[in-house]
């Protein structure tokens, strides 16, 4: 039973350039939530995705924004990269609202370095 | 900006020895939760406690939560090399709506030696 899987693993840009991160959930899993976690630090929550729509959107600017598709998949987008968007960016799955209630099944990330 | 602080911020035990971490956090709470991260890579669910629960066991993980001091301790007995990560509590704040994201803390790194 695969898990969470996110490409590409490792990811160098230039500053102001646009990335795409790609994720898919776990088997069974219709609800997708990204995070951005710098180093040495905990997992910021960017965003949630449910049937295809953004359900909840954390403290971040609209430079990141996403998208979920119907077999449940979901990308994140991020133009005009700056330094400070250098980070591992996680993509979370769960069932519905079992996140909230029982966790959540997180991929190994994509490591985006901005120079 | 972080909801909890886990204490202390790194940790070095030998195998055998119990490890304890703690957890502090703001506001009110659905629940928390214990993830734990190998190096630098994906975050691994360990534990899940809700607000009207006090303890919770789980192999040799044991989670204790006190919401009045709003805090939380992760214990691991007997604790192996492979133990060796960083340990994350998260917790699921508000009603429903926004009970869907997790706050995470900064972390405390765990080092376990042979």
């Amino acid at each position: 039973d695969a898990g969470v899987t996110q490409s590409p693993t490792h990811l160098i840009k230039t500053r102001g350039q646009q990335v795409t991160l790609r994720c898919s959930p776990k088997s069974g899993h219709d609800t997708v939530s990204w995070y951005q976690q710098a180093l040495g630090q905990g997992p910021q929550f960017i965003f949630q995705y449910y049937e295809e729509e953004e359900r909840q959107r954390g403290n971040f600017p609209d430079r990141f924004s996403g998208h979920q598709f119907p077999n449940y998949s979901s990308e994140l987008n991020v133009n005009a990269l700056l330094l400070g968007d250098s980070a591992l960016y996680l993509c979370a799955s769960s069932p519905g609202t079992g996140g909230r209630d029982y966790g959540y099944t997180f991929g190994s990330g994509t490591r985006l370095t901005v120079v | 900006s972080q909801q909890g602080e886990e204490d202390p911020q790194a940790l070095s035990i030998q195998e055998g020895e119990n490890a304890t971490m703690n957890c502090s956090y703001k506001t009110s709470i659905n629940n928390l939760q214990w993830y734990r991260q190998n190096s630098g890579r994906g975050l691994v669910h360990l534990i899940l406690i809700r607000s009207n629960e006090r303890e919770k066991h789980s192999g040799r993980l044991r989670v204790t939560l006190d919401t009045s001091k709003k805090s939380s301790s992760l214990l691991i007995t007997a604790s192996r090399a492979a133990d060796t990560a960083s340990y994350f509590c998260a917790t699921g704040i508000g009603v429903s709506g926004s009970a869907r994201q997790l706050t995470f803390g900064s972390g405390t790194q765990l080092t376990v030696l042979p």
